[in-house]
């Protein structure tokens, strides 16, 4: 079955502190792997994808295959990454996010 | 481009009552999504196009729920009739069909049914 586990639904750290917002995911095929955000009262927005290995406001994600996890990372955390992030999994030509963390980010 | 566009922003109706969500994709993208997000579920597919052809729609929870997709500027997500448990905001995506680039999002409609 294909699913994205997302365990935290919410993760509090203070300002300068690592972060590391987890990501699980269950697919036969090969996967490709993204992370949203949603900042507040705003829309939901890309953030990167695994494919680009690229790194956006300081976030970075590995795919793993072996452990089948995409974990968002960012070494020092800002208050204005506090946020709703999404782990999302492409299967054909749709998405399925997992339920979401919320990233407060506090001085 | 205005991006994604979805109406109303927000819609308050009582229990029974008829509603009707709208989207407008971006121009010249051939995929178009609905979310439904809520607190306990996140963000749930609900059902999806490709060149306006519904191509799963294993997401819509009930036979209450119905999407359509007329022309390719536009497409309707329709709740008849509505309960208090469809609460929710729902979102509605496009993408160029087989595209890495990810999705386009709309601000949601905020669902609130009485």
């Amino acid at each position: 079955a294909q699913r994205v586990t997302q365990p935290e639904k919410l993760l509090s750290v203070f300002k300068g502190a690592p972060v590391e917002l987890k990501c699980n995911y269950s697919y036969s095929g090969s996967p490709e792997l993204f992370w949203y955000v949603q900042y507040s009262r705003q829309r939901l927005q890309l953030l990167l994808r695994h494919i680009s290995r690229e790194s956006i406001k300081g976030f970075t994600a590995d795919l793993n295959k072996g452990e089948t996890s995409f974990h968002l990372k960012k070494p020092f955390a800002q208050e204005e990454d506090s946020a709703m992030y999404y782990c999302a999994l492409r299967a054909g030509t749709a998405l399925i996010f997992g339920k979401g963390t919320t990233l407060s980010v506090s001085s | 481009d205005a991006g994604v566009i979805q109406s109303p922003r927000h819609e308050v109706t009582e229990m029974g009552q008829e509603v009707t969500l709208r989207c407008k994709p971006i121009s010249g993208h051939n995929s178009l999504f609905w979310y439904r997000q809520t607190m306990m579920r996140g963000l749930e597919l609900l059902i999806y196009f490709n060149n306006n052809v519904p191509i799963d729609d294993s997401g819509m929870p009930e036979d209450r729920f119905s999407a359509k997709m007329p022309n390719a500027s536009f497409s309707t997500l329709k709740i008849q009739p509505s309960e208090p448990r469809d609460s929710a905001v729902y979102f509605c995506a496009s993408s160029l069909w087989d595209t890495p680039g990810g999705y386009t999002f709309g601000s949601g409609t905020r669902l609130t049914v009485v």
